[in-house]
């Protein structure tokens, strides 16, 4: 596709369930990031990956939270036992390089009930 | 401090008017900048970027000012669709963005 894609685009679960968010980058972009958003506030870094490898997790929130990438392209983001302070829009972004333009995915808005 | 800071605002401009916004940035090493423009509820989207020389895209102009460590935006004849929260970002490995600043466009 032309741009960033994630799915699903909104997400609603229970507490204590399992959650997994997925990114298809833009297609030949070596860097991939994810971010977090809650309403009106800033965005949060979570985690970012140069091909398949990930050089900064320091973001992630806690160890419910992981990540991986294959292929050096999809991405998916698991959150294990989803707590009611995970719900927050879900951003990706992909850049050719480490220091070029980033371009954004929609989104995934997940909400925990 | 802060790596990126903003004045949060909210401006609020008359359609129209010449705005400008600042951004200071603390790592002097910085190469690469940009400025996002993010729209309520939706996803951040590249408004351009801003090289050392300066540049203009239509009615926005971005400058650099490596020396104080801080760029710029000027929107000039401002439209109702201009607001949005814009936000200044830094390139490393990581993209790092300020709060943003949020405009308000006054019909």
């Amino acid at each position: 596709g032309a741009g960033v894609s994630q799915s699903p685009s909104n997400k609603v679960t229970e507490k204590g369930k399992d959650v997994e968010l997925r990114c298809d980058p833009i297609s030949g972009h070596t860097a991939l990031y994810w971010y977090r958003q809650s309403l009106g506030q800033g965005l949060e870094f979570l985690i970012y990956f140069q091909g398949n490898s990930a050089p900064d997790k320091s973001g992630l929130p806690s160890d419910r939270f992981s990540a991986e990438r294959t292929g050096g392209s999809v991405s998916t983001l698991t959150i294990q036992r989803t707590q009611q302070e995970d719900s927050a829009v879900y951003l990706c972004a992909s850049s050719q390089t480490a220091n070029t333009e980033a371009f954004f995915g929609q989104g995934t808005r997940l909400t925990v009930v | 401090r802060k790596e990126v800071e903003q004045d949060p605002g909210p401006f609020n401009v008359p359609e129209g008017a010449t705005v400008a916004f600042n951004c200071t940035y603390s790592n002097s090493a910085s190469q690469s900048f940009f400025w996002y423009r993010q729209d309520c509820r939706k996803e951040p989207k590249l408004l351009m970027s801003v090289y050392s020389s300066g540049n203009e895209d239509g009615r926005f102009t971005a400058q650099l000012n490596r020396a104080s460590q801080y760029i710029s935006l000027l929107i000039r004849d401002s439209k109702l669709s201009d607001s949005a929260t814009y936000l200044c970002v830094l390139r490393d490995d990581k993209i790092i963005f300020g709060k943003g600043t949020r405009l308000h466009i006054l019909p």
